[in-house]
């Protein structure tokens, strides 16, 4: 099942710096590729989504940068600071159907 | 509710006991996903449901895994002869709407099972 690939497994980062979490797919027919965050203890939550028809998503310090081309795509949390510190998920799905998540990054970011 | 509920959030029982795991999703919301997370790793999909209809359970693992939504509401995903295999986190989710494609999923906490 795994169609969507994550990396880095970890992440360290100074606070103020950015942090770049990035997906791969492989099914063409996604047309909806959402970021969700888990704080230890809790459910995923929705953080930010983008569709192909953009290459870019802003929502404050978080961005989606998306490449269709080369089926990848990419969080950008910048002036990183510790509360950001949680458990990054790239996902896909098709047609509003059941969505495939990845591995996950932890990411930490440090005072 | 507020939030997408279920229960139990820890379950430890015996190999080869049967377990059911219940989810109440946020009210109203048409659609309800199980998935199953291992510790560092992402859900993993089980199954899912619109209203009471199950859609897709394509990614239950083996006959022993089964899940109803009998008045499309309330979720109970069923374990039948547990092996220490099935030890995970189970996590329900539930979306409002799904018709404009972005399928926005509202994760309840999970039920933590534990088969010894």
């Amino acid at each position: 099942q795994q169609q969507v690939k994550q990396s880095p497994q970890s992440l360290i980062v100074q606070k103020g710096g950015i942090s770049i979490i990035n997906c791969a797919y492989e099914n063409t027919a996604f047309d909806y590729f959402p970021w969700y965050q888990q704080f230890p203890g809790k459910g995923p939550a929705l953080l930010i989504a983008i569709r192909p028809d953009v290459s870019e998503k802003k929502e404050g310090r978080f961005t989606i940068s998306f490449n269709k081309s080369a089926k990848q795509f990419s969080l950008h949390i910048m002036d990183s600071q510790p509360g950001d510190s949680a458990t990054y998920f790239c996902a896909a799905s098709r047609k509003s159907d059941k969505l495939i998540f990845g591995t996950g990054t932890r990411l930490q970011v440090f005072p | 509710g507020a939030g997408v509920s279920q229960s139990p959030r820890y379950k430890v029982t015996k190999r080869g006991q049967d377990v059911a795991l219940r989810c109440d999703p946020i009210s109203g919301h048409v659609s309800l996903y199980w998935y199953r997370q291992a510790l560092g790793q992402g859900p993993e999909f089980l199954t899912y449901f619109n209203y009471e209809a199950q859609q897709d359970k394509s990614g239950l693992p083996n006959d022993r895994f089964s899940a109803e939504r009998p008045e499309g509401s309330i979720s109970t995903l069923t374990i039948q002869r547990t092996e220490q295999r099935d030890s995970a986190m189970y996590r329900c989710a539930s979306s409002q709407d799904r018709t404009s494609g972005a399928n926005v999923l509202t994760f309840g906490a999970g039920s933590r099972l534990t088969v010894l």
